[in-house]
């Protein structure tokens, strides 16, 4: 079963405008972490934020905000204020408490940011 | 710190081919991973490290080796190389397995023809 999807292959926004990213995962771990990634193409992976399971509060990293409805079981990424420079492959992915830090990832969203 | 690096950057192997894949971290990481991402998609775990002289299969271990004699280095080695390995490889690295962010190597892009 797909543990992480991610259900936008792409995503266009206007530049200075908001998005959001979908992720939606499957874990019966009480104990998780959920991650986003930025991958430009130039290939390298970038961290971008981090939401526990545990966190009473959304995370939030400059312009990235991530939307966590845990009844829900998503973790959605929130850029706001879109830069050019925003345009890449973004990956969700989870890490489970008994999986040795392990990550499991999505198959991603390609945004485009229009001037 | 140069954090996790990865040679070569580039490589072309003929079917039947063997090589190896070089990572070094020099955080004084005990976790380390070897993942592959296909063209268009996410990225898949082939072996991880929890620490010197240990290792473990992840997802997709076929066709390949790892050992992990130091705690710097994660050397991932394909024997018989076949064209369903063309993929780029990360190797990624953290301190703990709860650890807030995995740091990843800049990748090795790996064609077998």
């Amino acid at each position: 079963a797909q543990k992480i999807t991610q259900t936008q292959p792409g995503m266009f926004v206007q530049e200075k405008e908001a998005v959001t990213l979908d992720c939606t995962y499957d874990t019966s771990d009480p104990s998780y972490g959920l991650f986003w990634y930025k991958q430009p193409s130039s290939g390298e992976m970038i961290f971008l934020i981090y939401q526990g399971s545990y966190d009473q509060q959304n995370a939030t990293e400059g312009r990235y905000s991530l939307n966590f409805q845990k009844a829900r079981k998503s973790a959605n990424l929130v850029i706001s204020a879109s830069q050019l420079g925003d345009s890449a492959m973004y990956f969700c992915a989870m890490r489970e408490s008994t999986s040795y830090g392990k990550l499991t990832f999505g198959q991603g969203t390609i945004l485009t940011v229009h001037p | 710190n140069a954090g996790v690096t990865q040679t070569p950057k580039f490589r072309i192997l003929k079917i039947g081919q063997s090589m190896t894949l070089q990572c070094a971290q020099d955080m004084n990481h005990n976790y380390m991973y070897w993942y592959r991402q296909d063209p268009g998609m996410g990225l898949k775990l082939i072996y991880y490290s929890v620490g010197a002289g240990i290792t473990d299969k992840g997802e997709v271990p076929n066709g390949y080796n790892v050992s992990r004699s130091t705690t710097e280095d994660f050397p991932l080695r394909l024997e018989l190389a076949a064209p369903s390995q063309t993929s780029v490889y990360f190797c990624a690295s953290s301190y703990q397995q709860d650890s807030y962010e995995q740091y990843f190597g800049p990748g090795t892009r790996l064609t077998v023809t």
